[in-house]
């Protein structure tokens, strides 16, 4: 069946701009994640979504970036006013709700010039 | 807090030698452990996990690694590396109700001739 698919696979942005990128779970999958990969800070949690219930925002870096889920399928991470730093590969993560194995798509790689 | 230490950033290993790439937890409960591996341009792809039980699991691809408690650590092992098995491998350890994964810095794996 198909996989975690993300879009764009690259983004080039300037410094201040907003920038959307998207992810599409596993159907039927009703858990979702946002990881960011970057050679400075490796691999971190930005965000989960489990069905209806509040994400856990806890990763988030800062104010500037938001994600929303909407019909408990596709999701969206919204980076506003992006900075260089802010420069990494962006990875989506779905899981079934009673498994624990989390399936990886192949990023958004996102540079900030 | 939480956190995964994989001690060694480079390891290189002959095709047909042994491998064991070290991973350290801390964790104040049981932890979910993973190991995922990432191919250049490819995403994140599960090679194995323990929640519980056996200490020594098995995985995909011929990898196998062994929980141990008093050490706090994961490691992952395999009998004999092939060329493709050239990757970078992260130790991961899952939390709360989502399992959200807290990552080490990644070990890359070299395989000369």
């Amino acid at each position: 069946g198909a996989g975690v698919s993300q879009s764009p696979s690259n983004k080039v942005t300037e410094k201040g701009k907003d920038v959307e990128l998207r992810c599409d779970p596993i159907s039927g999958h009703t858990a979702l994640y946002w990881y960011r990969q970057s050679l400075g800070q490796g691999l971190e949690f930005l965000i989960y979504f489990q069905g209806n219930s509040a994400p856990d925002k806890s990763g988030l870096p800062s104010d500037r970036f938001s994600a929303e889920r909407t019909g408990g399928s596709v999701s969206t991470l919204t980076i506003q006013r992006t900075q260089q730093e802010d420069s990494a590969v962006y990875l989506c993560a779905s899981r079934e709700a009673r498994a624990d194995t989390q399936y990886f798509g192949p990023g958004t790689r996102l540079t900030v010039l | 807090a939480q956190s995964v230490t994989q001690p060694d950033i480079h390891i290189t290993v002959s095709e047909g030698a042994s491998l064991e790439l070290r991973c350290n937890y801390s964790y104040g409960a049981t932890p979910y452990l993973f190991w995922y591996v990432q191919s250049p341009g490819q995403g994140l792809q599960l090679l194995l996990k323990y929640f519980s039980g056996d200490t020594l699991v098995q995985g995909i691809k011929g990898f196998e690694a062994e929980f141990k408690r008093s050490q706090s650590s994961f490691n992952l092992r395999k009998p004999s590396v092939h060329w493709s098995d050239a990757a970078e491998y992260f130790c991961a350890v899952g939390a709360g109700a989502g399992y959200a994964l807290n990552f080490g810095k990644g070990t890359s794996l070299l395989v000369t001739p």
